[in-house]
């Protein structure tokens, strides 16, 4: 595998379910983001981790729980969301903060 | 801090007719700055960038932007639009010494056949 990659690509959940998202990226790089984007909204910047360690959190809800074990895997732990939490997840990484970000294909989140 | 507008949320253009999308940004310090295409149900992906030295900058599938500090400008330009064009476009603006990157609301290019 090459690059950014993400799973599940879609994802349907009730409000009460807990799950996972996972992104894993190929490429060396020492920062990794989590976007949220929905439909008719510009993109939301949920996280930044940069060597592991989280330097933003832009006023998520606690319902959005970011983990990064190690420079090249990142993890979002959803639980008890919203139907407005629906929305394609993206992920991204960077060589360093600042520089071009690579962005995985998103997972379609779907909350019912 | 930094920002960027990008000016028209949706530009419509008809197949083989130039391409212009716009971007306006601010920052205090040198800039980089990017723009990305993202095509439906994908993620974006980098089209261009500039960082230093030459203004004018070539990326991927003929499309090119030019850095206009004295406008704060880096529009995107292409000059014979492709079907395959549509889609979403960001521009976003870097500083790099702050790690700090921000990206504009998006652009949306349809194309007419």
């Amino acid at each position: 595998e090459t690059g950014v990659t993400q799973t599940p690509r879609h994802l349907v959940m009730g409000m009460t379910n807990k799950k996972s998202l996972k992104c894993e990226q190929h490429l060396g790089h020492n920062a990794m983001y989590w976007y949220k984007q929905s439909a008719k909204k510009p993109l939301e910047l949920m996280f930044v981790y940069s060597l592991e360690e989280r330097v933003e959190n832009n006023s998520v809800p606690s319902r959005f729980s970011p983990e990064c074990p190690n420079s090249s895997h990142l993890f979002l732990h959803l639980h008890t969301l919203q139907p407005e939490d629906s929305a394609l997840y993206l992920c991204a990484s960077s060589q360093a903060m600042g520089y071009e970000q690579f962005f995985g294909p998103g997972t379609r989140l779907t909350v019912l | 801090a930094q920002s960027v507008t990008q000016l028209g949320s949706h530009v419509s253009v008809s197949e083989g007719a130039l391409v212009l999308l716009r971007c306006n940004y601010s920052s205090s310090v040198p800039p980089y700055l990017f723009w990305y295409v993202q095509y439906p149900n994908q993620g974006l992906q980098l089209l261009l960038k500039y960082t230093t030295g030459a203004t004018l900058v070539k990326g991927i599938n003929g499309f090119e932007a030019e850095f206009k500090k004295s406008e704060t400008s880096f529009h995107l330009t292409k000059p014979s639009a492709h079907m395959s064009d549509a889609a979403e476009y960001f521009c976003a603006v870097s500083v790099v010494s702050a790690g700090k990157s921000t990206f504009g609301d998006g652009t949306t290019l349809t194309v007419k056949p």
